[in-house]
C-alpha cells in the first residue's frame, strides 16, 4: 500500500526556536496533503490543506504566518512551527491524497513536537 | 455542535465481549464515512470504510443510517489486541479533509 514518511517524528527544543517537519509520499504522487494537530485526549484537528504548488489554505483559528507550509513538489511538504511555544506542543500528522484516487488518504506516522 | 461527535468512553470489556460505538455527524450532505483506529502515541489507521447497506470484516460490522446522521460498529468476540482508541471520521466530499470525531477508547482485559 501507499507509504507516507514524517521526519522528524519527535522533537524536542525551546522556546522560541522554529521547527520543520516534512511529509513525504514515498511510491506515490501526492497532489493534496493535509496537516494535522492533535492534543492529548483530543481528536485530529484539521490544521491546512496543501496543494502542490499553491499557497494552502488554513482551517479557522490557525495562523498562517507561524504555520508555514510548503508543498513545492508532488512528493514532499513541510509544516515549519516559527517561533514555537510550549503550546504548539502536540502531535503533527500529515496525510496524503493521490492523482485519481480522491476517496483515499494515507496518513504519515506522525511527529510529536514538545516545546520547553 | 460538533461535526462528529462519539461517546469517549472509556469501554472496558472482558475478552470475548461484543461492543457497539455510536457516533452522530451533522452534515447531512457528507458523502464518505470511516471507521479509524489509532494506538497510543501512533497515527490513525483505516479499519473499515462504512456504507449505506452495511458492511461487515471479519469480526467488525459497520452501518450507516443517513437519515439518522448515525454511524455505528460492532466489534464481536474482542481480544486484548483490539485495545485502541476508535475514531469515526467524517469526509463531507471527496479530495477534501477529513473530520474525526473525539475517539472511543476501548480497553480489552483478560
Amino acid at each position: 500500500g501507499a507509504v507516507v514518511s514524517q521526519h522528524p517524528s519527535w522533537v524536542i527544543c525551546k522556546s522560541g526556536t522554529s521547527v520543520k517537519i516534512e511529509c513525504r509520499s514515498l511510491d506515490f504522487q501526492a497532489t493534496t496533503m493535509f496537516w494535522y494537530r492533535q492534543f492529548p485526549k483530543q481528536s485530529l484537528m484539521l490544521m491546512a490543506t496543501s496543494n502542490e504548488g499553491s499557497k494552502a489554505t488554513y482551517e479557522q483559528g490557525v495562523e498562517k504566518d507561524k504555520f508555514l507550509i510548503n508543498h513545492a513538489s508532488l512528493t514532499l511538504s513541510t509544516l515549519t512551527v516559527t517561533s514555537a511555544h510550549p503550546e504548539d506542543s502536540s502531535f503533527y500528522i500529515c496525510s496524503a491524497r493521490g492523482e485519481g484516487r480522491p476517496e483515499t488518504q494515507y496518513f504519515g506516522p506522525g511527529t510529536r513536537l514538545l516545546v520547553l | 455542535r460538533k461535526e462528529v461527535e462519539q461517546d469517549p468512553g472509556p469501554f472496558n470489556v472482558p475478552e470475548g465481549a461484543t461492543v457497539a460505538f455510536n457516533c452522530t455527524y451533522s452534515n447531512s450532505a457528507s458523502q464518505s464515512f470511516f471507521w479509524y483506529r489509532q494506538d497510543c502515541r501512533k497515527e490513525p489507521k483505516l479499519l473499515m470504510s462504512v456504507y449505506s447497506s452495511g458492511n461487515e470484516d471479519g469480526r467488525f460490522t459497520a452501518q450507516l443510517n443517513r437519515a439518522s446522521q448515525y454511524i455505528s460498529l460492532l466489534i464481536r468476540d474482542s481480544k486484548l489486541s483490539d485495545s485502541a482508541t476508535y475514531l469515526c471520521v467524517v469526509n463531507a466530499q471527496a479530495g477534501t479533509a477529513l473530520i474525526f470525531g473525539k475517539g472511543t477508547t476501548l480497553s480489552v482485559s483478560s
